[in-house]
Formats: structure tokens, C-alpha cells, sequence
């Protein structure tokens, strides 16, 4: 099974403040790469997809890249709705594996 | 719009069965792939099975294979989980998911699955 190692496991930011998200996948799983947000008590939405495409109605303030086999997940000038769990998909090959989530708060 | 809606979920005992329902709407159903997602409480998520646009073809996990069915009805515009033997570790909310870009594009509220004595 391929494995996504997702740090940091949580963190607290600034309002306006710049956060990264990294995953590192155990393989080569190419762009088969997506992130979702999942706020308290509601199901996960899909924020990026391909790696670096940004989903249908997400703000630009989010978004996406690939060093080879580590993922990004970028949030420019951090705003209150942002905060929540953020998880990384591998859906190169099954079991498709999420990584173990990050817990974005405000400070 | 798109919309899933789950049902069926609720208490039930281990070594017992239980199947859930997935409305879909806003959407033509028999041209997407579906799955089901879950996530144990105050856990992370978890993939559990996917089926083709058609359901000819399924995919399930391991923890799961043989023991969990997932099947749908074109017609009705639904998506099912039939669990058997059911298992403390099956504990979790259960989401319908359509397939899209992303892999799982559109998700369900969840329903919640407890299995205990």
C-alpha cells in the first residue's frame, strides 16, 4: 500500500499569515494527488485536485504543487472559514490512502 | 446541484448486518463512478469501496473484502453498502461520495454506523 506521510499534524496561524501543508508519498503516485478540507461536524470537500488544480468555487488563495513525490497544500493570507482538518488523497492505485490530516487553527 | 444523501445507519450488534442507502440527485447517476468513504470518530478517513459508472466493476479494501457489498441501482438513482459481519472497527460515519476529478469530487453529510453489544 502506498503511504502518505502528511505533516505538520496541526498548527496555528495568523490571520493574513502564508500556511503550508506537505504529504510525502511512500511512491511515485504522479499527480494522482488531491487535498480536501473538512470542517467541524461536516463532510470533506475537495479543494485541489491533480495536485496543482484548483476544485470548482475554491478561493485562489488556495493552492497546489509537486516536488517529485512531496506534496504542497498552500494558503495564501489565512482568513477565519480556513480553519478545520486538511487531508491529502493518493488515488494512483488502490487502496487509495489518505494521509492522517492536519488541524489548522487560528492563534 | 449535487446532492447525496445517506440513510440506514444506526446501532447494531457485531456479527450483524446492516445496508446502507444513498439518494443521488442534481446529477446523471449512471454516468459516474461512486464509493464509500468512512471515518471512525475523532479519526481520519478512510477509503472503503468503489464501483463503476455501470457496476460492473468493484473495488473494496481489504479490511472489508468479502464481508462488505457495494452495488447501485441506476434506475433509482442509488448507491447501497450492504455490511455483514459487522465488526467494532467498523464504527464510523459512513460517506457517499460521487467520483470526479479529485477521485471523490462531491461527498454526502455521512451516516453513522455503531456496531456494539
Amino acid at each position: 500500500d502506498i503511504q502518505m506521510t502528511q505533516s505538520p499534524a496541526s498548527l496555528s496561524a495568523s490571520l493574513e499569515e502564508i500556511v503550508t501543508i506537505t504529504c510525502q508519498a511512500s511512491q511515485d503516485i504522479g499527480n494522482y494527488l488531491s487535498w480536501y478540507q473538512q470542517k467541524p461536524g461536516k463532510s470533506p470537500q475537495l479543494l485541489i485536485h491533480s495536485a496543482t488544480s484548483l476544485a470548482d468555487g475554491v478561493p485562489s488563495r488556495f493552492s497546489g504543487s509537486r516536488s517529485g513525490t512531496q506534496y504542497s497544500l498552500k494558503i495564501n493570507r489565512l482568513q477565519v472559514e480556513d480553519t478545520g482538518i486538511y487531508y491529502c488523497l493518493q488515488h494512483y492505485s488502490a487502496p487509495y490512502t489518505f494521509g492522517a490530516g492536519t488541524k489548522l487553527e487560528l492563534k | 446541484e449535487v446532492q447525496l444523501v445517506e440513510s440506514g445507519g444506526g446501532l447494531v450488534q457485531p456479527g450483524r448486518s446492516m445496508k446502507l442507502s444513498c439518494a443521488a440527485s442534481g446529477f446523471t447517476f449512471s454516468n459516474y463512478g461512486m464509493a464509500w468513504v468512512r471515518q471512525a470518530p475523532t479519526k481520519g478517513l478512510e477509503w472503503v469501496a468503489t464501483i463503476s459508472y455501470d457496476g460492473s466493476s468493484t473495488y473494496y479494501r481489504d479490511s472489508v473484502k468479502g464481508r462488505f457489498t457495494i452495488s447501485r441501482d441506476n434506475a433509482k438513482s442509488t448507491l447501497y453498502l450492504q455490511m455483514n459481519s459487522l465488526r467494532s472497527e467498523d464504527t464510523a460515519t459512513y460517506y457517499c461520495t460521487r467520483v470526479g476529478y479529485g477521485l471523490f469530487a462531491y461527498w454526502g453529510q455521512g451516516t453513522l454506523v455503531t456496531v456494539s453489544s
